[in-house]
């Protein structure tokens, strides 16, 4: 069936250094990919999402890339504070499907 | 800004009781979805209603679980006999029916502990 990896499952990073979440997905079909921020115990939160038509995307301190070929796509996230600290998960979909989910990356960022 | 609701948002509960979930999701959303999340994991897929209809149920354990969108606009899911590996976050997520229809929107959750 469809899946979606996600990597590295736990991120630590200096206070203003650059994060990197990748994930991998499987279905060629799938034309919607945003990502979500989590926070203990709170509702998964969009933070960014880009669709098919499109190579790159960002918006302030975070952006998203998409390579349809490899099924790759990935959150950059610059300038990093601690408030960035939390789960973040990528997810794949197809028009109005189900969202697949990737396993979770736990950010956490040091001042 | 307009809200996906959820109630209640904390269940706690003996294994073989029945509970229920309810959900209203953001008007005029004809797409509705019910996830399932286990602690450190994604959220998975149960069931999806588009208006009252339902669209992908596959992930669902229909010897205990239902879920029916009677008038296509609140939900409720039900899970009867409670288990202990029931015991997870239930969030409801809608989409809208035009413009950015696959952005989902999701409601607080409800947390579920099953004792």
């Amino acid at each position: 069936g469809e899946n979606v990896e996600q990597h590295p499952s736990t991120l630590s990073v200096q206070e203003g250094d650059s994060a990197v979440i990748k994930c991998t997905y499987s279905d060629s079909a799938s034309n919607y990919f945003p990502w979500y921020k989590q926070e203990l115990g709170k509702r998964p939160q969009l933070i960014i999402d880009i669709r098919s038509n499109v190579g790159e995307k960002k918006d302030q301190r975070i952006a998203v890339t998409l390579n349809k070929t490899a099924k790759h796509f990935s959150l950059h996230i610059t300038e990093t504070q601690p408030e960035d600290s939390a789960v973040y998960f990528c997810a794949a979909s197809r028009n109005t499907d189900k969202l697949i989910f990737g396993t979770g990356t736990r950010l956490q960022v040091f001042p | 800004e307009a809200e996906v609701a959820q109630s209640p948002r904390y269940k706690i509960t003996e294994k073989s009781q029945a509970v229920a979930f309810w959900c209203d999701p953001i008007s005029g959303h004809a797409t509705l979805y019910w996830y399932r999340q286990i602690l450190g994991q994604g959220p998975e897929l149960l069931v999806q209603f588009q208006d009252e209809s339902v669209v992908d149920d596959s992930q669902l354990p229909k010897d205990r679980f239902s879920a029916e969108r009677l008038k296509g606009v609140d939900s409720t899911l039900k899970i009867q006999p409670a288990e202990l590996g029931d015991s997870a976050m239930y969030l409801c997520a809608s989409t809208p029916a035009e413009g950015r229809i696959n952005e989902q929107f999701f409601g607080p959750g409800t947390r579920l502990t099953v004792l």
